[in-house]
């Protein structure tokens, strides 16, 4: 069974870098497309963007400018970089499964991320 | 970019009903939509892909269509525990884009 955890810091000043890590338990990360995606409280769903094992990235154009997914396959670990962050940052952060054909058929159970000084 | 428009962003209704929520694509992609239930405080959770195929483990009151660019999730016989936001989400390219989303209440 496909397992998916999301951790790090919950609490982020504004312009600082929020960090995440995501550890999969049950596949290794060298199959498919691993995903961030984001929710701030009571609205819908963003795409962030994905990682490849090999490195390849493809990111949301509205955060490109501030975002870098990178991997670690001996860890079976992936991690999100927002950098500059404000209080539109704040939200539910997803890592998920992205079964290469853009269905995200696994999810973690996300975490809480809030941009506050 | 191609937008999702979904509809309506919220309906009630009580058990045993049929629900229909509806997404309309701003261009013709395909039949590459997916369908996501999220019960308060959880993940979404995958239910349909390429518009009608019910995801393993997904119970038959679930079902998808397409009609051109429009794509429709029906409930039909509605459950307790399927109170929840629904949103749809088009697969065809990246970066990837979901609908508004449907809050199914009591």
């Amino acid at each position: 069974q496909v397992q998916l955890q999301e951790s790090g810091p919950g609490l982020v000043k504004p312009s600082e870098t929020l960090s995440l890590t995501c550890t999969v338990s049950g596949d290794s990360i060298t199959n498919y497309y691993w995903t961030w995606i984001r929710q701030p409280p009571g609205k819908g769903l963003e795409w962030i963007g994905y990682i490849y094992y090999s490195g390849s990235t493809k990111y949301n154009p509205s955060l490109q400018s501030r975002v870098t997914i990178s991997v670690d396959t001996s860890k079976n670990q992936f991690s999100l970089n927002l950098k500059s962050v404000t209080a539109a940052d704040t939200a539910v952060y997803y890592c998920a499964r992205d079964n290469s054909f853009g269905m995200i058929d696994h999810w973690g159970q996300g975490t809480l991320v809030t941009v506050s000084s | 970019d191609i937008q999702m428009t979904q509809s309506p962003s919220s309906v009630s209704a009580s058990v045993g009903d049929r629900v229909t929520i509806t997404c309309r694509a701003s261009q013709n992609i395909g039949a590459w939509v997916a369908w996501y239930q999220q019960e308060p405080g959880k993940a979404p959770k995958l239910l349909i892909y390429a518009a009608s195929n019910l995801q393993s483990g997904v119970p038959s009151r679930f079902s998808g269509l397409r009609s051109g660019t429009d794509f429709t999730l029906t409930i039909t016989s509605l459950q307790p525990e399927d109170f929840a936001t629904y949103y749809c989400q088009r697969t065809n390219s990246y970066p990837l884009t979901f609908g508004g989303g449907t809050k199914v209440e009591i």
